[in-house]
């Protein structure tokens, strides 16, 4: 079945960056596009940008634009988002997802980022 | 940028009818899904294409789309439908998604 499979919880300090990963299965990979969103706590979901496994094309929101990148490895069917100059309000769960037709229809289990001194 | 407008809360009885806007402009020239969310856990697709309901959502959960509101409409409202509910649409003139802001229904 359809697995999105998030890296571990990162304690991080201010003005550093930290790099999620995204391990797929169970679906041709360079077939769809992840996309990646974050919830700080009690917060709304927040949509952070795309990308294109197949081409590795990306799209960004204008909120995270410049401060976040995304990439993709096709050979371990693995997306990554890195996000830089982390401050307090960058502390939330981010996650990954599949987009087929538009809407979300697998979700990662969540990467909670703290960013703490 | 497209924007999506959602009450922040509704609260309602239970076994009564809980209606959650979702309000964009000329909302219904586009493809509205809505997401579940419960405390701590993943959101879950409760509704997808507006009116279909994916496996295991009960027939009590419908939605509408008309002018610039969507509705997302649970019939015989439970306890265990209490969250926070999110419409989102995926805007084709920028091909980002976009969310609403989310609508906590509390069930009394």
């Amino acid at each position: 079945q359809v697995q999105l499979v998030q890296s571990g919880t990162e304690v991080v300090k201010p003005g550093a960056s930290v790099k999620v990963s995204c391990r797929t299965s169970g679906f041709t990979f360079i077939h769809y596009a992840v996309h990646w969103l974050r919830q700080a706590p009690g917060q709304r979901l927040d949509w952070m940008g795309w990308i294109n496994s197949g081409n590795g094309d990306t799209k960004y929101s204008q909120d995270f634009q410049g401060r976040v990148t995304l990439s993709r490895d096709t050979s371990a069917t693995t997306a990554f988002m890195e996000v830089s100059g982390l401050t307090s309000e960058d502390t939330a769960v981010y996650y990954c997802a599949r987009v087929t037709d538009g809407y979300i229809d697998s979700w990662g289990q969540g990467t909670l980022v703290v960013v703490s001194s | 940028s497209y924007a999506l407008t959602q009450p922040p809360s509704l609260s309602v009885a239970p076994g009564k009818t809980a209606r959650i806007s979702c309000g964009g402009d000329n909302v219904r020239t586009k493809t509205v899904h809505w997401y579940k969310q419960r405390p701590g856990q993943t959101p879950v697709l409760v509704m997808y294409y507006g009116t279909d309901r994916p496996s295991g959502i009960p027939e009590r959960f419908s939605g509408s789309n008309s002018g610039n509101t969507a509705t997302l409409t649970i019939s015989g409202v439970e306890a265990g439908d209490e969250a926070d509910y999110y419409c989102q649409v995926w805007d084709d003139i920028t091909d980002h998604v976009v969310f609403g802001g989310g609508t906590k229904l509390t069930v009394l």
